[in-house]
C-alpha cells in the first residue's frame, strides 16, 4: 500500500525537551510538507521540502528543525524554543517537480503532542 | 497573498438534506482551489480540486464544488447528506512554488454535523 506514514500518533513531552516526530513516504513523492493544526485555525504550513537535501521556513518555522535526507524521509524536531507546541501535527507529500499549483497533497494520519 | 475565508464554522443539516458548505477565496492569479476532509483525528483526505478545466467539479462521496470566479467563490454541495458525511471540511488555496510543488493556505473548516 502506498502512502504517508506518522509516528507515533500520541506524544508526551515535558516542558523544556526537544522531541521529533517521524515522516515517511513510499508515493516517490519528491516534495514534502509539516503543518500545524489548532483548532478553530485550519492548518498552517511549517516547513516544506522539494528535494533531498533542501527545505524551505513556511509560516510558522520558529521553534521547529526539519531535515531531508533521504527522499521517502521528512522528520520534524519541536524544539524547546517552540513556546506553545501542543497541537495536531500533519505531513503530507506532493509530486512536487514541475507540478505547480494544481500538485495534489496527500497527508499523514497526524501525530498529537501534548506538552505537560 | 493568497487567502481563504469558510463561512460557517459548524453548519448542521438532517439526513437525506442538501448541503452546502461555503469558500470564498482571494487571489493575485487564476486559482487552484481544493476541498479535503478529515474525520477525528485522522489525516486530511482530497475531496475534489479545480484545476481550470471546468467549472463544475465532481469529487469522491458524491460531493461536488462549483467555481464561480464572478463572485471569487468554490461552494461544496452534496445532494443528500448521510450519517458518514460528519467531518471537518477545509477549503485550500494553492499557489505554485518555484522549484516544485505547491504552497496550500487553508480555511479555517467547517465541522459539518449531520442529524436523524
Amino acid at each position: 500500500d502506498g502512502g504517508i506514514t506518522q509516528s507515533p500518533k500520541y506524544l508526551f513531552r515535558k516542558e523544556g525537551q526537544n522531541v521529533t516526530l517521524s515522516c515517511e513516504q513510499n508515493l516517490n513523492h519528491d516534495a514534502m510538507y509539516w503543518y500545524r493544526q489548532d483548532p478553530g485555525q485550519g492548518l498552517r504550513l511549517i516547513y516544506y521540502s522539494q528535494i533531498v537535501n533542501d527545505f524551505q521556513k513556511g509560516d510558522i518555522a520558529e521553534g521547529y528543525s526539519v531535515s531531508r535526507e533521504k527522499k521517502e524521509s521528512f522528520p520534524l524536531t519541536v524544539t524547546s524554543a517552540q513556546k506553545n507546541p501542543t497541537a495536531f501535527y500533519l505531513c503530507a507529500s506532493s509530486m512536487g517537480v514541475l507540478a505547480g499549483g494544481a500538485d495534489t497533497q496527500y497527508f499523514g494520519p497526524g501525530t498529537r503532542l501534548t506538552v505537560l | 497573498a493568497q487567502s481563504v475565508t469558510q463561512l460557517g464554522s459548524h453548519v448542521s443539516v438532517s439526513e437525506g438534506a442538501l448541503v452546502l458548505l461555503r469558500c470564498n477565496y482571494s487571489s493575485s492569479v487564476p486559482p487552484y482551489l481544493f476541498w479535503y476532509v478529515q474525520y477525528p483525528n485522522q489525516g486530511l483526505q482530497l475531496l475534489l480540486k479545480y484545476t481550470s478545466a471546468a467549472t463544475l467539479v465532481k469529487g469522491i462521496n458524491g460531493f461536488e464544488a462549483e467555481f464561480k470566479k464572478s463572485e471569487t467563490s468554490f461552494h461544496l454541495t452534496k445532494p443528500s447528506a448521510h450519517m458518514s458525511d460528519a467531518a471537518e471540511y477545509f477549503c485550500a488555496v494553492s499557489e505554485g512554488l518555484t522549484g516544485g510543488g505547491n504552497k496550500l493556505t487553508f480555511g479555517t473548516g467547517t465541522q459539518l454535523k449531520v442529524e436523524l
